[in-house]
């Protein structure tokens, strides 16, 4: 079985641009959860979406912003890119939105802004 | 708010030494506890859990015990392997456990 997938690998943007991440869940979880993890730091928690509906939210300014499809994969969008946003890019995908079922993790978008 | 706390690295060892990260964690009520593992160029992987005060979790020939009483979940493995070098992450669930709240990561490198 294929596990979460995440595109694109790698991204170079310009300060200022708009960038869409997007997921693709293990098949059957329904829930997605999106991290950025700067270099050096722990993953920090940007979403949670299950069924379609936004479950959490941490601690990023409105200019990212996520969504779940009715197939569960799911897109963060980040407007107005900052030197800062760059980072990896993390989505996790579980059967429910309780941390009782276990996050599985893809390998990432590397997002670089210049 | 809940938090965890994890030894700075990187921590470098020969192999089949004894490997010892520490974790110690604030939270209310007794969550769980995990640990997550990360190979250079990879994402996350869950490592071990533990999900009530006293349990043992273990993969792989590594072991944490949760532990109240000093508010602890220290990862450790008997020999470790160049295979194992990668960087280690503990984690607790928190905003009412719908997110990961994560250590700052341990890095560890082991050599020949």
């Amino acid at each position: 079985d294929a596990g979460v997938t995440q595109s694109p690998t790698h991204l170079i943007k310009t300060r200022g641009q708009h960038v869409t991440l997007r997921c693709s869940p293990i098949s059957g979880h329904k829930s997605v959860s999106w991290y950025q993890q700067v270099l050096g730091q722990g993953p920090q928690f940007i979403f949670q979406y299950y069924e379609k509906e936004e479950r959490g939210r941490g601690n990023f300014p409105d200019r990212f912003s996520a969504r779940q499809f009715p197939n569960y994969s799911s897109e963060l969008n980040v407007n107005a890119l900052l030197l800062g946003d760059s980072a990896l890019y993390l989505c996790a995908s579980s059967l429910a939105g309780a941390l009782t079922y276990e996050q599985y993790f893809g390998p990432g978008t590397r997002l670089t802004v210049t | 708010g809940d938090s965890v706390t994890q030894m700075e690295g990187p921590v470098t060892l020969s192999e089949e030494a004894f490997l010892t990260i520490n974790c110690t964690y604030t939270a209310t009520g007794y969550p769980s506890l995990f640990w997550y593992v990360q190979y250079p160029g990879e994402g996350l992987q869950l490592l071990l859990k533990a999900t009530k005060a006293d349990d043992k979790g273990s993969n792989k020939g590594f072991e944490a015990t949760y532990r109240k009483e000093t508010t602890s979940f220290h990862l450790e493995k008997g020999s470790v392997q160049v295979s194992d070098s990668a960087v280690y992450f503990c984690a607790l669930p928190t905003g009412g456990g719908n997110k990961l709240t994560f250590g700052t990561g341990t890095q560890l490198k082991v050599e020949l």
